[in-house]
């Protein structure tokens, strides 16, 4: 079955360091990527998505390529901010699976002033 | 994009009781799923409700246990009967958007059962 497997946390930042959350993936098909965020007391929200090898999506200042060879989409921001405090769940969805996502089990990151 | 609404946003619940959440999309949708997403944990999809068919279930899911109903293309509730501890978690309503397969979640539903 599809499975993702993130970096686990939680992670402890300093602002304006650069920021690593690695995931990687194993599905039946050919997956479309996502990276969602959920902010504390909040849903989750879209922050970005790769639909074929080798995209990279971006948003925010945060960055994740599609690599089909390794089966990562590894998230990354440059300088990451306090207000980027919140739980990032890496999912994927494959067009064969009914519209369903598999998501990663999360990973909460705190930035401190 | 898509816009959803859930109801309540938070409830407190005794033991044995059942709760009846709410979702409601701004646009017509085929699908719709319910996830749980339990204390510190990712989210679990509990079923698919698709307008029109009963819901599908995911495994350690039932329909005795998590009712769905899917009457119009925009709206669809979740109840949470026989209510014990183990229940308490958030409840997240999503719907698929029409490209790439990305979700669009509700505010979703904290419930605590005491």
């Amino acid at each position: 079955g599809d499975s993702v497997t993130q970096m686990e946390g939680p992670v402890t930042l300093s602002e304006e360091a650069f920021l690593t959350i690695n995931c990687t993936y194993t599905a039946t098909g050919y997956p479309s990527l996502f990276w969602y965020v959920q902010y504390p007391g909040e849903g989750l929200q879209l922050l970005l998505k790769a639909t074929k090898a080798d995209d990279k999506g971006s948003n925010k200042g945060f960055e994740a390529t599609y690599r089909k060879e390794t089966t990562s989409f590894h998230l990354e921001k440059g300088s990451v901010q306090v207000s980027d405090s919140a739980v990032y769940f890496c999912a994927l969805s494959v067009n064969t699976n009914a519209g369903k996502s598999t998501f990663g089990d999360g990973t909460t990151l705190t930035v401190k002033p | 994009s898509a816009v959803i609404s859930q109801k309540p946003s938070r409830d407190i619940c005794q033991r044995g009781t059942s709760l009846t959440i709410q979702c409601q999309v701004d646009s017509q949708v085929t699908m719709m799923f319910w996830y749980r997403q339990q204390p510190g944990q990712s989210l679990t999809l509990i079923a698919t409700a698709n307008q029109g068919s009963e819901a599908t279930y995911e495994s350690g899911f039932v329909i005795d246990k998590f009712p769905i109903s899917r009457p119009n293309l925009t709206f669809s509730t979740l109840t949470v009967s026989n209510m014990s501890p183990e229940d308490s978690s958030i409840y997240l309503c999503s719907v698929e958007a029409a490209t790439d397969n990305e979700q669009f979640f509700g505010p979703g539903t904290r419930l605590t059962v005491l």
